[in-house]
C-alpha cells in the first residue's frame, strides 16, 4: 500500500508568501526525503531527514519531521514563481534500499 | 554532463508492439532503478539493479525485463505492450553508502500505447 500522502494535493500562493506541505506515512523509517518535479522533468531531491532528527533546513526549506505522528511538513518561505513545480515525500521503510515509497505530491503554483 | 540520461524522452506505439528504454548515469553510482508514474502522479518503484545484480523486483508483468550490461547502464525491455503501460517512466541511480541514500533521477520518458 501507499506508505506517503501528501496534503493538500493541489496549493496555489502568491510570490513572496510561505507554502508548507504536510506528508503523512504508515510504518518506521530509517529516513523521510523530499524531492520536486518541474512539470515534464524528472524529479530532484532537495532534503533528507532522518528519523532521529526533529528540523532541518536547507535554504529557503525547512523540514520537520513528528514520528510519534507519522508525519512531516516541508515549509518553502518567501515562494519564487521558480518554485511552482510537484513535491513529493518519500520514505524508504526498509532503510537504505533505495526502494522509496512515494506518495503522491502536492502541485504547487506560485504566481507572479 | 547530464547525471542520469535515458532515452527516448517520448515513445508513441501500437499495442502489441516490443520496445525498450535506455539509461545510462555516469555518477559512478553502483544502483540502478527503474520507477514508473502513472497519470495520477503516483511513482512506484519497478526494478533496482547493484552492481549489475538484480536485488528489488516488484510485482510486475513479466513483459517487462530490465538488463544491466554494466552498472552505469540499465535497459527496459517491454514485450506485447498494452494500453496500461502507458505512463512515465524514470530511471535512477543511488549509492548505496549510509548517509547518500538520495536518488538522482533521469528526466523520463513518457510511453503511450495507442
Amino acid at each position: 500500500s501507499q506508505q506517503g500522502e501528501e496534503d493538500p494535493q493541489a496549493l496555489s500562493i502568491q510570490e513572496g508568501e510561505n507554502a508548507t506541505m504536510n506528508c503523512s506515512y504508515k510504518t518506521s523509517i530509517n529516513n523521510l526525503q523530499w524531492y520536486r518535479q518541474n512539470s515534464g522533468r524528472g524529479l530532484v531531491h532537495l532534503i533528507l531527514i532522518r528519523s532521529n532528527e526533529r528540523e532541518k533546513h536547507s535554504g529557503r526549506l525547512r523540514v520537520t519531521l513528528d514520528t510519534s505522528k507519522k508525519s512531516s511538513s516541508l515549509l518553502i518561505t518567501a515562494s519564487r514563481a521558480a518554485d511552482t513545480a510537484s513535491y513529493f515525500c518519500a520514505t524508504d521503510p526498509s532503510g537504505n534500499t533505495g526502494k522509496l515509497i512515494f506518495g503522491q505530491g502536492t502541485t504547487l503554483q506560485v504566481k507572479p | 554532463d547530464t547525471a542520469v540520461s535515458q532515452t527516448p524522452k517520448y515513445l508513441v506505439t501500437q499495442m502489441g508492439n516490443d520496445k525498450s528504454i535506455k539509461c545510462e548515469q555516469n555518477l559512478g553510482h553502483d544502483t540502478m532503478y527503474w520507477y514508473k508514474q502513472d497519470s495520477k502522479k503516483f511513482l512506484k518503484i519497478m526494478f533496482s539493479y547493484n552492481n549489475k545484480e538484480l536485488i528489488i523486483n516488484e510485482t510486475v508483468p513479466n513483459r517487462f525485463s530490465p538488463k544491466s550490461p554494466d552498472k552505469a547502464h540499465l535497459n527496459l525491455h517491454i514485450n506485447s505492450l498494452e494500453l496500461g503501460d502507458s505512463a512515465v517512466y524514470f530511471c535512477a541511480s543511488s549509492t548505496r553508502t549510509v548517509g547518500a541514500e538520495k536518488l538522482f533521477f533521469g528526466s523520463g520518458t513518457q510511453l503511450s500505447v495507442l
